[in-house]
């Protein structure tokens, strides 16, 4: 069935520093790719997403590339700041509606 | 504009009592998702309504939950006989596309 994988948290950063949070899925098709990010208090936000093979995901310096050679969708920010400290859900929509979500990485940025 | 809307925020009540959490999606969108979350958990699919029509129910665990969406808008999730496992924050979210979801700050229910 479908599935996502997102790496173990939490990942503990100073600001500056460079951020990758892995995610690989499982998905019949050619599904839809996401990023969404809680933050403290607030609800799950989209932050970024790819539809197809090779397309890059970008939004508030964060990127994402859909690899379907990999079947990945690592998130990378170059400097992470404390404000991004939040906890971050890979998503995957292969149609039917439903979307599906990774457990989630929290993210701590220390100034 | 508004985005999706879910009262109360916070929902303490005891076991085997009823209970009922609210959603107000985006104006317009027509597609609307229950989701719950666990504790250092993704959200886990519910139930999806297209228009008035629940189209997938698939993720409801059991015939204590139900949910409604009576004039294609609001909508609003039902547990009956509550568990102390229903404990969670429940989510809504609305779609005017078929791949992209907006998110309301959910309800948090405690069941002692």
């Amino acid at each position: 069935g479908n599935s996502v994988t997102q790496m173990e948290g939490p990942v503990t950063l100073s600001e500056e520093a460079f951020l990758t949070i892995n995610c690989t899925y499982t998905a019949t098709g050619y599904p839809s790719l996401f990023w969404y990010v809680q933050y403290p208090g607030e609800g799950l936000q989209l932050l970024l997403k790819a539809t197809k093979a090779d397309d890059k995901g970008s939004n508030k310096g964060f990127e994402a590339t859909y690899r379907k050679e990999t079947t990945s969708f690592h998130l990378e920010k170059g400097s992470v700041q404390v404000s991004d400290s939040a906890v971050y859900f890979c998503a995957l929509y292969t149609g039917g509606f439903k979307t599906i979500f990774g457990a989630g990485t929290r993210l701590f940025v220390k100034a | 504009g508004a985005g999706v809307s879910q009262t109360p925020s916070n929902k303490v009540t005891e076991k085997g009592k009823y209970v009922e959490l609210r959603c107000d999606p985006i104006s317009g969108h027509t597609a609307l998702y229950w989701y719950r979350q666990s504790l250092g958990q993704g959200p886990e699919f519910l139930i999806y309504f297209q228009g008035t029509g629940a189209a997938d129910d698939s993720g409801l665990p059991n015939d204590r939950f139900f949910a409604v969406r009576p004039e294609g808008s609001v909508s609003t999730l039902k547990i009956q006989r509550t568990e102390r496992g229903d404990s969670a924050v429940y989510l809504c979210a609305s779609s005017g596309e078929a791949d992209t979801q907006y998110f309301g700050p959910g309800t948090r229910l405690t069941v002692l």
